[in-house]
């Protein structure tokens, strides 16, 4: 597609229960990668995908995050038993060459756990 | 660990006025990038920078890479009700992740 499209935009869910978030990057793009943003802070590295495979899974703040890419195309972020510290905005952003320098992000999903 | 500390973290301005922030670290970098954030959208590179004492425009907006490679600084002039958002700075934390700044709040007085 023309721009990283991620979905949904907005996602309220209860205190246990499991998330999908979806990114979909820019075709032709072979690195994708998620952020979360706290309120009022600064990006925080999640995870990197170079095509299906993610060399980098250092920034999931914990075994109830996970993440895949199939077809290098569509990423999927699943958070399971949801708490209230997952609340944040989730960003998801790709670029041709895995430069620092060339990403391109999505809307976000804004997550509130309740 | 690597750390950007970014200030202001938020500015009232009248609209005419010139806009400077500055992003600091505790480490060099190689590349520094700063980046506008809008209401309910991911954040679009404004400037990119790569070598210490670059001084790089775009529009009204220059950015200094400092010579110290540990520091830069974002200016604004002539402020315009569309200059509204959120400021950040980033700099590599490797060769596909960024490290950011907490952000820097423009807010134009009505």
């Amino acid at each position: 597609g023309a721009g990283v499209s991620q979905s949904p935009s907005n996602k309220v869910t209860e205190k246990g229960k499991d998330v999908e978030l979806r990114c979909d990057p820019i075709s032709g793009h072979t690195a994708l990668y998620w952020y979360r943003q706290s309120l009022g802070q600064g990006l925080e590295f999640l995870i990197y995908f170079q095509g299906n495979s993610a060399p980098d899974k250092s920034g999931l703040p914990s075994d109830r995050f996970s993440a895949e890419r199939t077809g290098g195309s569509v990423s999927t972020l699943t958070i399971q038993r949801t708490q209230q510290e997952d609340s944040a905005v989730y960003l998801c952003a790709s670029s041709s060459q895995g430069t620092n320098y060339g990403y391109t992000f999505g809307s976000g999903t804004r997550l509130t756990v309740v | 660990g690597q750390q950007l500390n970014q200030s202001p973290q938020s500015m009232f301005i009248q609209e005419g006025e010139d806009v400077s922030m500055n992003c600091t670290s505790s480490s060099i970098f190689n590349t520094w990038l700063w980046y506008k954030q809008e209401p309910g959208e991911g954040p679009v590179l404004l400037i990119a920078l790569y070598k210490a004492g670059e001084l790089t425009s775009n529009g009204r907006l220059t950015a200094q890479f400092g010579i110290t490679r540990k520091d830069s600084f974002l200016n604004i002039s002539a402020s315009i009700p569309s200059d509204v958002g959120i400021y950040f700075c980033a700099g590599p934390q490797s060769n596909y992740q960024l490290i950011w700044g907490a952000g820097t709040k423009l807010i134009i007085k009505p």
